[in-house]
């Protein structure tokens, strides 16, 4: 069974401050993706990593970092949290790209103040 | 900006009658599209892969694609309560995905 674990699973950040959200994952994937889902909508791509030491842009990056040191982690990084980063964060694996299945995580519920 | 829009955005049926839900999107002449369940506070399950146009059948879940006329359905046979969440539709395009909003499903014993 895929396994892809987040930490933390809830957090809350003031305004300015800087969140990391972490993301494990066993599959021995190359990829791997980091989504938010606000309230009552579908998931948009934040940037998503295909190896180790190298990530690229999704469709909305601004505001966010990510961090891919090894096949296994792959993190996304505020460096100065606002309000409307508010959201639940999903991080995925997939084996070769968008067109395998992507296996997700139970999500980050991130509250900005 | 692909679109993938879903209808309706919620849905009640009884146990065991039919689930019919929908997804129409922008382009689609080279994806491939899956639909995803998302019960209340978890992550995403996937729960039927297509990849061509017709019929593809995973247990009591039934995607229909026709690319011609831009829409792909999910119908759930004999729904359960525990068939109760949100259920995702997503376009897979240049290696990306486009997810819809989501439609809410709720089944009533």
């Amino acid at each position: 069974e895929a396994a892809v674990t987040q930490s933390p699973r809830s957090k809350v950040a003031v305004t300015g401050g800087k969140v990391t959200l972490s993301c494990h994952q066993t599959n021995n994937h190359d990829y791997m993706y980091w989504y938010r889902q606000d309230t009552g909508h579908g998931l948009r791509l934040i940037h998503y990593s295909y190896v180790a030491d190298s990530t690229e842009k999704g469709d909305i990056p601004d505001g966010y970092k990510a961090s891919r040191p090894s096949q296994e982690n792959f993190s996304l990084i505020l460096e100065l949290a606002s309000l409307s980063q508010t959201a639940v964060y999903f991080c995925a694996s997939s084996e070769r790209g968008a067109q395998d299945t992507q296996y997700f995580g139970p999500g980050t519920r991130l509250l900005v103040l | 900006q692909q679109k993938v829009q879903q209808s309706p955005e919620s849905l009640t049926v009884s146990e065991g009658a039919m689930a019919s839900l929908n997804c129409t999107f922008s382009d689609g002449t080279s994806d491939n599209f899956r639909w995803y369940r998302q019960h209340s506070g978890k992550g995403l399950e996937v729960l039927v892969s297509i990849f061509s146009d017709g019929e593809k059948e995973e247990g009591r879940f039934t995607a229909h694609l026709n690319r011609a006329s831009l829409h792909v359905s999910l119908h759930i046979r004999e729904p359960q309560p525990s068939d109760s969440a949100v259920y995702l539709c997503a376009k897979n395009n240049n290696n990306r995905i486009f997810f819809g909003d989501g439609t809410q499903l709720v089944v009533k014993p």
